[in-house]
Formats: C-alpha cells, structure tokens, sequence
C-alpha cells in the first residue's frame, strides 16, 4: 500500500463547479498535511497547511479525517486559472515529507 | 525578493558524463532537499541536509552526490552511476525541519542522450 494515495483524475468540471478531493494516508503517525499546487512543468507550490479543525482560504478548504486517514481539498466557484495537479503531502514519523502524485484538475469553460 | 533559483532550467548530458545542478536560496533557511519527479510518480527524495556541512541520503541518493559548503547553496552531481537520469529535478528548503512547509525552486529539466 502506497503511504499517501490519491485519484489521479482527470477531474474535468466547468467554471463555477464544485470539486472535491480526496488523499488517505497509511501512517497514522503523520503529523503535518498540505495541498500543494503544481502547473504543468513547473514546480509545486504550497496551496494550504492542513489542520485538525480545518482550515478555508478563500474559495478553497481542507479538511483532516484522522480517524478514518483522509485529508480532503473542496475548491469552489471553480475558475480556469484553477487548472492544475494538486499534491497531498504528508509527513511521517522520521519528519520526512511524503508526496502523493497528484490529481489533476481541468476547469473547462 | 527571496527565494530559490535553480539553474539551468534545461540542461542536456551525454550518457557518462557527470553533470552538477545548481541550487541556492536566501530565504535563510536552514534546511535544502533535492527530489526527483518522474512522469506518473511523486516526488521521491535524493538528499537533504539541515546544517552546513552535514547532508543525509534520502530514498533514491544511489548515483547522485551532494555538499552543502554555505547555507545558501546546495549542489547536486548526478553521476554517470546514475542508471536512469533523466528526469525533472527540484530543489526545496524549509526552516529547520523537513516537515515544515517547503519551497520549492523551479526546476532543472535534465535530459540525458
């Protein structure tokens, strides 16, 4: 089993959608959660920190299930410039990130 | 403006020839990683380092060799033990710890004939 897991899509939705994804990770251990953004052939860039309660940013919100070992990332109103991979990452008990491979989200007009 | 350069952004090699990535930040970090991306993969780690002077092998470091002289430099040799090299190579840093946020620099795209 993969430590962090995610669907790697493509999810396609149109402008203004809601989208939601989802990660689940095998260390129950894990301390640390992030979404990083990666647009194609560029590097990843921290989207949002995960936290227990949960955390929004604007149109978007992550949310921690530890119990069950699930981050998950709902983007609203979804826009164009939302087209993009976005990584779960994780980390584990030796303090090391792990990254999942991504979903890829397409925003279509 | 901080942050993480990495040069060059696309570097092409010969099979055998060793080849040195470029990585520095000013953003005073303590901590420098180098991962590799692969199609379909995530990011795997190579190398990190959380001091001057003092770097750790990550999962895949086999053919690969790093220093870490200043703090805001971090060089990565991919050597020619390096059975498949070609790949997007990223180099990241974070405060202190590796499970703090990281930044990552843009990339070097290598390529190797």
């Amino acid at each position: 089993r993969k430590e962090v897991e995610q669907d790697p899509g493509p999810f396609n939705v149109p402008e203004g959608a809601t989208v939601a994804f989802n990660c689940t990770y095998s260390n129950s251990a894990s301390q640390s959660f992030f979404w990083y953004r990666q647009d194609c052939r560029k590097e990843p860039k921290l989207l949002m920190s995960v936290y227990s309660s949960g955390n929004e940013d604007g149109r978007f919100t992550a949310q921690l299930n530890r119990a069950s070992q699930y981050i998950s990332l709902l983007i609203r109103d979804s826009k164009l410039s939302d087209s993009a991979t976005y990584l779960c990452v994780v980390s584990t008990w030796t303090d090391k990130l792990i990254f999942g491979t991504g979903t890829r989200l397409q925003v279509f007009p | 403006d901080g942050g993480i350069t990495q040069s060059p952004k696309y570097l092409f090699r010969k099979e055998g020839q060793n080849v040195t990535l470029s990585c520095e930040q000013n953003l005073n970090h303590d901590a420098m990683y180098w991962y590799r991306q692969d199609p379909g993969q995530g990011l795997r780690l190579i190398y990190y380092s959380q001091i001057v002077n003092d770097f750790q092998k990550g999962d895949i470091a086999e053919g690969y060799s790093v220093s870490r002289e200043k703090k805001e430099s971090f060089p990565l040799t991919v050597t020619s033990a390096q059975k498949n090299p070609t790949a997007f190579y990223l180099c990241a840093s974070s405060i202190e710890r590796q499970s703090n946020e990281q930044f990552f620099g843009p990339g070097t795209r290598l390529t190797v004939l």
